[in-house]
């Protein structure tokens, strides 16, 4: 059981705008920033937001974050096929990294 | 650009022991923390530890405390990970992750090598 719970799937239409929760605590997202991460089928997680709102350079600007008290959502606009992949938040917890448990984005 | 090969990964007998090794590129390397990242088969992604840029910082996630020593070596621009009394539960891909860092604040994993594969069987 992950210490960031996320929903394990979700869909949506080419187009269409889906969002990703990860819900946390006070020791981890209420006090510390988020980090999502994107991992296409049979590759390596790719940085997709860090400081819960910033894109490393060359992520498209379909893919934005967000953080309210302790839980953070990633909003991905305008879908795309190549957006099907697994995602993953994650946040500093005093002393170790905690992830949450994955979404499977299916775009239908 | 940021390089990170990892290599060490293959078969272990439960309680067998292996060492992975990350080669880092395209970076000052001395300044980075850098962590160990792992995921099991057709599961999530699990922290397994960090080690600040002077290794005076060092953290290691619950299940491998005491079994899993993490190292570096900035003349060589190299990260390890000593794995010892391996278990079946240890399977899993083993990813090298650099540190996001813009200015001087810093924001945990973000650069992710390609991983290599520990597997600890009989």
């Amino acid at each position: 059981q992950s210490v960031l719970t996320q929903p394990p799937s979700a869909s949506g239409t080419p187009g269409q705008r889906v969002t990703i929760s990860c819900s946390g605590s006070s020791s981890n997202i209420g006090y510390n920033s988020v980090n999502w991460y994107q991992q296409l089928p049979g590759t390596a997680p790719k940085l997709l937001i860090y400081a819960n709102t910033q894109r490393p350079s060359g992520v498209p600007d379909r893919f934005s974050g967000s953080k309210s008290g302790t839980s953070a959502s990633l909003a991905i606009s305008g879908l795309q096929s190549g957006d099907e992949a697994d995602y993953y938040c994650a946040a500093w917890d005093d002393g170790f990294w905690v992830f949450g448990g994955g979404t499977k984005l299916t775009v239908l | 650009e940021v390089q990170l090969v990892e290599s060490g990964g293959g078969l272990v007998k439960p309680g067998g022991s292996l060492r992975l090794s990350c080669a880092a590129s395209g970076f000052t390397f001395s300044t980075h923390t850098m962590n160990w990242v792992r995921q099991a088969p057709g599961k999530g992604l699990e922290w397994v530890s960090s080690i600040n840029s002077y290794s005076y910082s060092i953290y290691y996630a619950d299940s491998v405390k005491g079994r899993f020593t993490i190292s570096r070596d900035n003349a060589q621009n190299s990260l390890s990970l000593q794995m010892n009394s391996l278990r079946a539960e240890d399977t899993a891909v083993y990813y090298c992750v650099k540190e996001i860092c813009t200015g001087s604040w810093c924001y945990g994993p973000g650069y992710w090598g390609q991983g290599t594969l520990v597997t600890v069987s009989s």
